[in-house]
């Protein structure tokens, strides 16, 4: 099946600082991957959508310059939290999309839990 | 009006019981609808997706669409109590050129034992 990876799992940084949060497909190739939050009792809210090789695109009220995203492969997108505060603490979730059909669906990763003091 | 709806619930039912799960969406051009079960703390896993009006069974689930009603359902027979999860549906407008899903706020499912 498809398996789609992300690294860490969990992190907790300082506020200020910077975190970068990697997703992987394992066993396919992904053109297109996105990056969703989720805060507490609340659904996933889309931040980002990544193509190999573009810009991202970003979701009205993301603020890019804060939410790095990078898809340098067709196996690797990474997302950078920028000077982190403790309001950015959520689960961030990515997703891989192969794109072979219509109707193929997305594959998710685990997860990152990211907590800011 | 949100784009996808659901009621938040708990819905709870007994175990061995038939939980129904519900969800409408507002634009019409959407062209394949996703359950996802979610577990806390967890990232979602599929459980089934549907294309085209009518139901669609997997085991103990049934994907239910009506695309005139704008609606779409999950039923899960003979609940057990692991069934225990908050359920997302989810809505994939392909035609908007972009395949990323727009999530439902999920209903938290209690099967009691």
């Amino acid at each position: 099946g498809a398996v789609v990876s992300q690294h860490p799992s969990w992190v907790i940084c300082k506020s200020g600082t910077s975190v970068k949060i990697e997703c992987r497909s394992l066993d396919f190739q992904a053109t297109t991957m996105f990056w969703y939050r989720q805060f507490p009792k609340q659904s996933l809210m889309l931040m980002a959508t990544s193509n190999e090789g573009s810009k991202a695109t970003y979701e009205q009220g993301v603020e890019k310059d804060k939410f790095l995203i990078n898809h340098a492969s067709l196996t690797l997108s990474t997302l950078t939290v920028t000077s982190a505060h403790p309001e950015d603490s959520s689960f961030y979730i990515c997703s891989a999309d192969p794109g072979r059909e219509v109707t193929d669906t997305q594959y998710f990763g685990p997860g990152t839990r990211l907590t800011v003091l | 009006q949100k784009e996808v709806e659901q009621n938040s619930g708990p819905l709870s039912v007994p175990e061995g019981a038939i939980a129904s799960l519900n969800c409408t969406y507002s634009d019409r051009g959407s062209q394949s609808f996703f359950w996802y079960r979610q577990y806390s703390g967890k990232s979602p896993e599929l459980i089934m997706f549907i294309y085209s009006n009518g139901d669609k069974e997997d085991g103990r689930f049934t994907a239910q669409l009506n695309k005139a009603s704008q609606y779409v359902s999950l039923l899960i027979r003979d609940s057990q109590p692991s069934d225990s999860a908050t359920y997302l549906c989810a809505v994939n407008l392909i035609g908007r050129g972009r395949r990323a899903l727009t999530f439902g706020s999920g209903t938290r499912l209690q099967v009691q034992p």
